[in-house]
C-alpha cells in the first residue's frame, strides 16, 4: 500500500501522559499536514510542513503540543501531559505541490483515535 | 476559506444517482472547490476538485455553476459503501510556500439504503 500509513492507530493514556504518534506521508510528498477531528465535528487543521520545515501552526496547537518533520520524510507529534480534552483523532495528510501549480490535493490517512482517561 | 453551506443528511436508494449540493455564494476567484468523503471512523477520502469547469473522475462528478456560487456533487450509481459523510470545501489557490488547509465543516451525511 503507497497511501499515507499512521501509527499506532489507537492510543490510550492516562491523564498527564506524553505520546507520540507518527506519520509516513506517499513516498516524495513534500507537503505534510496534521489535523485534529473531536466527535461530530470536522477534522480541523493543527500545522503543516513543507519538505522539513513547519511553516504554519494553528492556535488549536498549545505549547504541549510539538511536531517534527526531521528530514522531510515521516513526521512525529508529540503532546506531553495529556489531557482530557486531548481525546480526538489524529490525521495526518500528505501532498505534492510541484512548480507553479496552484493547488495540491491533500491524501490522509487513517488517524490515530487518542483516548485520554 | 470561503464558508459553504450543506444539508446536514441526505438519503439514496442504492443504483440510484446521488447529488450532493453545495452552497459557496462568497467564493473568490481564486478558491477551488473541493469534495471529499470520510465513512465512519476512517480518514478523509479525497474525491474531487475543480475551479471553474465541470469534472468528472472514476468515483464523481462535479458541476460547479456559471457563477460559481453553488455545485453539486453526483455519485452516478451509488452503492451501500458510499455510506459516508461528504465534505464540500472551498480553497484558496495555494501559490509559494503558502498553506492550504483545508476547513472542514459538517458535511452531509449521505445515507444509501438498500
Amino acid at each position: 500500500d503507497t497511501g499515507v500509513s499512521q501509527d499506532p492507530r489507537h492510543k490510550i493514556t492516562k491523564r498527564g501522559q506524553n505520546v507520540t504518534f507518527r506519520c509516513d506521508p506517499i513516498s516524495e510528498h513534500n507537503r505534510l499536514y496534521w489535523y485534529r477531528q473531536t466527535l461530530g465535528q470536522g477534522p480541523e487543521f493543527l500545522t503543516y510542513f513543507q519538505n522539513e520545515a513547519q511553516l504554519e501552526k494553528s492556535r488549536l496547537l498549545s505549547d504541549r503540543f510539538s511536531a517534527e518533520r526531521p528530514k522531510g520524510s515521516f513526521s512525529t507529534l508529540e503532546i506531553q501531559r495529556t489531557e482530557q480534552g486531548d481525546s480526538a483523532m489524529y490525521l495526518c495528510a500528505s501532498s505534492l505541490l510541484v512548480g507553479t501549480r496552484m493547488t495540491d490535493t491533500q491524501y490522509f490517512g487513517p488517524g490515530t483515535r487518542l483516548t485520554v482517561l | 476559506d470561503a464558508k459553504t453551506t450543506q444539508p446536514p443528511s441526505m438519503d439514496c436508494a442504492e443504483g440510484r444517482a446521488a447529488n450532493l449540493p453545495c452552497n459557496h455564494s462568497t467564493i473568490s476567484g481564486n478558491e477551488y472547490v473541493y469534495w471529499y468523503r470520510q465513512i465512519h471512523s476512517q480518514g478523509p477520502q479525497y474525491i474531487i476538485h475543480g475551479l471553474k469547469n465541470n469534472e468528472t473522475n472514476e468515483m464523481a462528478s462535479l458541476i460547479i455553476t456559471e457563477d460559481r456560487k453553488s455545485s453539486t456533487l453526483i455519485l452516478p450509481h451509488a452503492t451501500l459503501r458510499d455510506t459516508a459523510v461528504y465534505y464540500c470545501i472551498v480553497r484558496v489557490a495555494v501559490s509559494g510556500g503558502s498553506n492550504y488547509k483545508l476547513t472542514f465543516g459538517k458535511g452531509t451525511l449521505l445515507t444509501v439504503n438498500p
